[in-house]
């Protein structure tokens, strides 16, 4: 089964702090994703990448940027947390290739800024 | 600009009604995917089926099917007898023609369906 596993399930952090959140997938997936999840909103896309230190910009992504080193770990970094980033973040994987590729999910970091 | 509409925010039921989940999608892509996802009350999101703009043919998946119609950019979702396990957010989700490859999805605001026992 595809695993993919976020470091922390609740993290607190206060305002201005720096904080990084991150995904480890075990599938040899190319393509990585971060989202994050309001109430009312359903998932944004912050940034993704389909390639080892790629990076794209997805609808969100102020405030936020990403480092992708290694093929199976994509962190998401707040450079200085806000208390709008308060939310819970999700990241995804999937194979590259054409098809409708299906994203498989981790279990969420659910981020509280104070 | 693609964007998905699932107008129901919550839809409650009694067990062993049968429930559609709306969605409605807009692209500009003439090959995309449509995608449900259900998300429980654990938070993790469960990949339930995935569509192409090609194939039009309804599925069924036990007391799940789907119904797929381009002519009005819809695809949704029913769930038969529906059970307490059932009780969750569901997402549609749309990508372009990288199939969420190079491109992330685009997602619904979701719907919380509850089922009563």
């Amino acid at each position: 089964d595809v695993k993919v596993t976020q470091s922390s399930r609740y993290l607190v952090k206060r305002t201005g702090e720096k904080v990084f959140l991150e995904c480890v997938q075990d599938m040899d997936h190319e393509n990585m994703f971060w989202y994050r999840q309001d109430p009312g909103l359903g998932l944004r896309l912050i940034y993704f990448s389909y390639d080892v230190k790629m990076k794209e910009k997805g609808d969100i992504p102020e405030g936020y940027s990403v480092s992708r080193e290694k093929k199976e770990r994509f962190s998401l970094i707040l450079e200085s947390a806000s208390t709008n980033q308060t939310s819970m973040y999700l990241c995804a994987s999937s194979y590259s290739g054409t098809g409708g590729r299906q994203q498989y999910f981790g279990p969420g970091t659910r981020l509280t800024v104070t | 600009a693609q964007k998905v509409t699932q107008a129901q925010t919550e839809i409650s039921v009694v067990e062993k009604e049968d429930v559609t989940l709306d969605c409605v999608y807009e692209t500009r892509d003439t090959t995309y995917y449509l995608f449900w996802y259900k998300q429980p009350p654990s938070g993790e999101l469960v990949f339930l089926i995935r569509r192409n703009s090609f194939d039009e043919q309804n599925e069924i998946s036990g007391r799940y099917s789907w119904n797929f119609q381009k002519s009005t950019s819809s695809f949704n979702f029913t769930i038969t007898a529906s059970q307490v396990v059932d009780s969750a957010v569901y997402f549609c989700a749309l990508s372009g023609s990288s199939g969420g490859g190079a491109d992330g999805l685009t997602f619904g605001k979701g719907t919380h369906l509850i089922i009563q026992p």
